[in-house]
C-alpha cells in the first residue's frame, strides 16, 4: 500500500522569503505520479504542482517548484518568494497508474506573516 | 469553463437519516471521484466511476454508494447516517481515470454535518 507522510503539521514563513515544505512517500511502484495541492480557508482543491515520476527534472511552476529523490523517496515543495495568498493547507499527494485512487499525506499548515 | 460543482455545500442531518450529495464535473470530463476528509482520518479514496461504471473503491463500509449518470455527472449516497460521517466530501473531476497527467480538479466540496 502507499503511504504518504508530511511531517511537518505547521510551517510559517515571512512574505517574500522561501520555504520548503517536505514530503515522503513509501511505494513498490515504479510509474506513478506526485502532486502538490493546496486548500486555502475556502477549502477549493488548488493544484499547485505535479511530478512524473519518470522525469528526472525537477518540476517547477512560477515560484512553486520542486525537489524530487525518487530513491529517496522524497518530494519537497519549495515556494519562493511567498506572498499572503500562499497561506493555506498543502497536501502532498501520490497516484500510480491506471486510477484516481490518490493518496494524500497529512497536510503542512502554511502562514505566510506580512 | 465552469469547475466541479457539487450541491449542496452545507447540509445538516441527524444520526440514522440517510444523504445524497451531487457533483457535476468539468464538461468534457467523464471521471469522478469522491473523497471524505476528516480532521482525524484526512483525505480518504472514497470511489471513482467512469462511463457510469464503478472502477475503484476505497475502504468504506456499504453505506456508502455512488453512482454516475450518462452526463457524467455523479451522486454519492450516505445512509444510516453516523455521528462519524460528519466531513467535507470532496469531488474530483479528469478527463479519464488513471492518466495521471490527467489532473484531478476538486470542487469545494459539501460540508456534511451529522447530529
Amino acid at each position: 500500500a502507499q503511504t504518504v507522510t508530511q511531517s511537518q503539521p505547521e510551517m510559517s514563513v515571512q512574505e517574500a522569503e522561501t520555504v520548503t515544505l517536505s514530503c515522503t512517500y513509501d511505494t513498490s511502484e515504479s510509474n506513478y505520479y506526485l502532486f502538490w495541492y493546496k486548500q486555502p480557508p475556502s477549502r477549493q482543491m488548488i493544484l499547485v504542482i505535479r511530478q512524473e515520476a519518470y522525469k528526472q527534472q525537477n518540476a517547477t511552476e512560477n515560484r512553486f517548484s520542486v525537489n524530487f529523490q525518487k530513491a529517496a523517496k522524497s518530494f519537497s515543495l519549495k515556494i519562493s518568494d511567498s506572498q499572503l495568498g500562499d497561506t493555506a493547507m498543502y497536501f502532498c499527494a501520490f497516484m500510480k497508474l491506471g486510477n484516481n485512487d490518490m493518496r494524500f499525506g497529512a497536510g503542512t499548515r502554511l502562514t505566510v506573516k506580512p | 469553463k465552469a469547475g466541479v460543482t457539487q450541491t449542496p455545500r452545507y447540509l445538516i442531518k441527524t444520526r440514522g437519516q440517510q444523504v445524497t450529495l451531487s457533483c457535476s464535473p468539468i464538461s468534457g470530463h467523464r471521471s469522478v471521484s469522491w473523497y471524505q476528509q476528516t480532521p482525524g482520518q484526512g483525505l480518504q479514496f472514497l470511489f471513482e466511476y467512469f462511463s457510469e461504471t464503478q472502477r475503484n473503491k476505497g475502504n468504506f463500509p456499504g453505506r456508502f454508494s455512488g453512482r454516475q449518470f450518462s452526463n457524467s455527472r455523479s451522486e454519492m449516497n450516505v445512509s444510516t447516517l453516523e455521528l462519524g460521517d460528519s466531513a467535507l466530501y470532496l469531488c474530483a473531476s479528469s478527463l479519464e481515470p488513471g492518466a495521471g497527467a490527467n489532473v484531478l480538479t476538486f470542487g469545494a466540496g459539501s460540508r456534511l454535518t451529522v447530529l
